[in-house]
């Protein structure tokens, strides 16, 4: 299985500024994906990662608030842009070489204030 | 209709027992079903995952799908306090390359 690590694990943030998360897995994937999950929710999905392309966004989801970079199969990085408390959450990435075989990074637990 | 359907539970089982774990999907073309397992405070892990109607066995897992009623679950033998965790149920769109989730069901095993 694939290992997926993300930058940072945690971090509190003022409110109208950004952060970029940053995903890397330690093998080539075809697949990267984006998720939040909510406190005691389950995932939903931001946008699909591709290389070398623009991200697909998921309804309620844009480009400006939600910049996604896939520079190579490998990599892939999220801004959450002029963030609000509502932006509060675990941002997770998931990649794998196929559907059946998606694993998710440790996540990334942010907090705006 | 939401797109995968769980009961949140919380499903509170004796240790030793089967805890059985069920889910029903609304895309009828969908091809692929998945169980991820999610710990508090960790992210979600595959534990299994079945395309074909029937029984898929995997150690103390046995996953069954039933495309004729749009049915998924999950088995879990010989529970044990560890497998105390929410399980999520994952279809993979059948007219798009993704996943989409449940909303879980949290397990309980009580010894």
């Amino acid at each position: 299985s694939a290992v997926i690590s993300q930058k940072p694990s945690r971090d509190i943030c003022q409110r109208g500024t950004s952060l970029t998360i940053q995903c890397q897995v330690d093998s080539q994937v075809t697949m990267m994906f984006w998720y939040r999950q909510q406190p005691g929710q389950s995932l939903t999905l931001i946008a699909t990662a591709n290389q070398g392309s623009e991200a697909t966004y998921e309804s309620g989801f844009v480009i400006d608030k939600f910049p996604i970079s896939r520079p190579n199969l490998t990599f892939s990085t999220l801004t959450v842009s002029n963030m609000s408390p509502e932006d509060s959450s675990i941002y997770l990435c998931s990649a794998g070489a196929g559907m059946e075989t998606q694993y998710f990074g440790p996540g990334t637990r942010l907090l705006v204030l | 209709q939401k797109e995968v359907e769980q009961n949140s539970g919380p499903l509170s089982v004796p240790e030793g027992a089967i805890a059985s774990l069920n889910c029903t999907y609304s895309d009828r073309g969908s091809q692929s079903f998945f169980w991820y397992r999610q710990y508090s405070g960790k992210s979600p892990e595959l534990i299994m995952f079945i395309y074909s109607n029937g029984d898929k066995e995997d150690g103390r897992f046995t996953a069954q799908l039933n495309k004729a009623s749009q049915y998924v679950s999950l088995l879990i033998r010989d529970s044990q306090p560890s497998d105390s965790a929410t399980y999520l149920c994952a279809v993979k769109s059948s007219s798009a390359s993704k996943i989409i989730f449940g909303s879980g069901t949290r397990l309980s095993i009580r010894p």
